[in-house]
């Protein structure tokens, strides 16, 4: 099976400008996540969803979005970027829709906000 | 509040030699636990998981991880370290009561494994 993708791999994006970032999980995988990590705050959870819809949610403010299709491929969106937006957003699946279900990661979004 | 901590920010060891990348939580309950490993540029790897049972679990790459309840603790292990080992090892801890499934991490120990 393929992994789960990531698109694209790299973004440099200026204050102010909005950005879209693309996950594709692992075929049969209905729960997506979506991580945001810096070097200073680790990894931070942004949020998950499951069957198009929005299970869990993290502490950002709202310029973050997401939102998932109905072939459980997801999207999230960061609008008026500030430099700290600066990371990497790692997007991971889950086949089990319980807690005790492994997750699996992308190799991630590397976002640079300048 | 619910609490991943990892007190290590890196643990050097020369290879051949044991390895443990401690972890330690503070969550309500019978949480699942976990740990991932990154390799640069790269997304986390599962590594294994505990969810019940035997206290000793076995993972990828030769890698175990011990649970102890009363000590809230869940060390990585390994009994011969490889220099391919070196990386940034998460643990991760999910509550396992219903509601909010979220993962919690700890902000990673990175591991030298020295020639």
């Amino acid at each position: 099976k393929a992994g789960v993708t990531q698109t694209p791999r790299y973004l440099i994006k200026t204050r102010g400008q909005q950005v879209t970032l693309s996950c594709s999980p692992i075929s049969g995988h209905r729960s997506v996540s979506w991580y945001q990590q810096t070097p200073g705050q680790g990894l931070q959870f942004l949020f998950e969803y499951f069957s198009e819809t929005q299970r869990n949610k993290g502490n950002f403010p709202g310029r973050f979005s997401g939102r998932q299709f109905s072939n459980s491929r997801s999207e999230m969106n960061v609008s008026t970027l500030e430099l700290g937006d600066s990371a990497l957003y790692l997007c991971a699946s889950s086949q089990t829709t319980g807690p005790s279900g492994e997750q699996y990661f992308g190799p991630g979004t590397r976002l640079t906000v300048t | 509040a619910q609490s991943v901590a990892q007190p290590e920010d890196q643990v050097n060891v020369a290879e051949g030699n044991p390895l443990t990348v401690k972890c330690t939580y503070s969550v309500s309950g019978n949480p699942y636990l976990f740990w991932y490993v990154q390799y640069p540029n790269r997304g986390l790897q599962f590594l294994l998981k505990y969810i019940t049972g035997d206290n000793l679990v076995k993972g990828s790459y030769g890698f175990e991880a011990e649970f102890n309840k009363s000590q809230t603790s869940f060390h990585l292990k390994k009994p011969s370290a490889l220099v391919s080992d070196s990386a940034l090892y998460f643990c991760a801890v999910r509550p396992s009561t219903s509601g909010t499934y979220k993962y919690i991490f700890g902000t990673g120990t990175r591991l030298k494994v020295l020639a």
